[in-house]
């Protein structure tokens, strides 16, 4: 029973660079969110995906761009990574927002370092 | 501007006693609030929920009150030990914002 899976677990980026963090669930769960995860700030929102095909922006989208091409898959993308991109991703899923099954199950999380 | 606030400081509580953390949250009109924890180097863990028409809910020696007239939530382990020592997260969901948004968590130490 995996639940969430994020890849890689860690990773070293030089300023400029591009990846793409991997999320996927197997709970067939309808929404994703990509949140990061810094001292002092809490969980904050970048993504979040509402089902297969679509995403809508959280409350630190910039810089960020997700897909969600398979109901159990949500990628984060950074284009152009800086270091104010340090911190740890956490991906999560739920079955709804609203009604039954709305809480959150999250991945490991991925920590990201940009020098 | 809206805010959701759990108290910064780390708490200490000796073995045996009850915790009680804190959520304020200004400017929401919350359907829900969720409690979650989080140990260090992992992802969060689901704790409980309560809904805006609920004044208590319980789990095993967890307690979580919701007073949207403070507009706060409290959040009980009863009989605390060490193993409870972990950062608790509250978050919240309005159907203005639809979407789930966390407080920054509390840390709870549990002194043997």
């Amino acid at each position: 029973n995996a639940g969430v899976t994020q890849t890689p677990k860690f990773r070293v980026l030089k300023t400029g660079q591009s990846m793409t963090l991997l999320c996927a669930q197997d709970m067939n769960h309808e929404y994703m969110y990509w949140y990061r995860q810094d001292p002092g700030m809490g969980l904050r929102l970048i993504h979040y995906s509402v089902g297969e095909g679509t995403t809508a922006k959280g409350e630190v989208p910039d810089g960020y761009n997700v897909s969600r091409l398979k109901k159990q898959n949500f990628l984060l993308g950074l284009e152009s990574a800086a270091p104010s991109q340090t911190s740890v991703y956490f991906c999560a899923s739920s079955y709804s927002l609203t009604g039954q099954g709305t809480e959150a199950f999250f991945g490991q999380g991925t920590r990201l370092t940009v020098v | 501007s809206q805010k959701i606030e759990q108290n910064s400081e780390a708490l200490n509580i000796q073995e045996g006693k009850t915790a009680t953390l804190t959520c304020n949250y200004t400017n929401y009109s919350p359907a829900y609030l969720q409690w979650y924890r989080q140990d260090p180097g992992r992802g969060p863990v689901f704790l409980l929920l309560i809904r805006e028409n609920e004044k208590e809910k319980r789990k095993e020696r967890l307690k979580v009150t919701f007073d949207t007239t403070l507009k706060q939530s409290l959040f009980h382990i009863t009989a605390s030990q060490p193993a409870d020592s972990a950062t608790y997260l509250c978050a919240l969901y309005s159907f203005r914002d639809d979407k789930i948004i966390f407080g920054k968590g509390t840390r709870l130490h549990i002194l043997p």
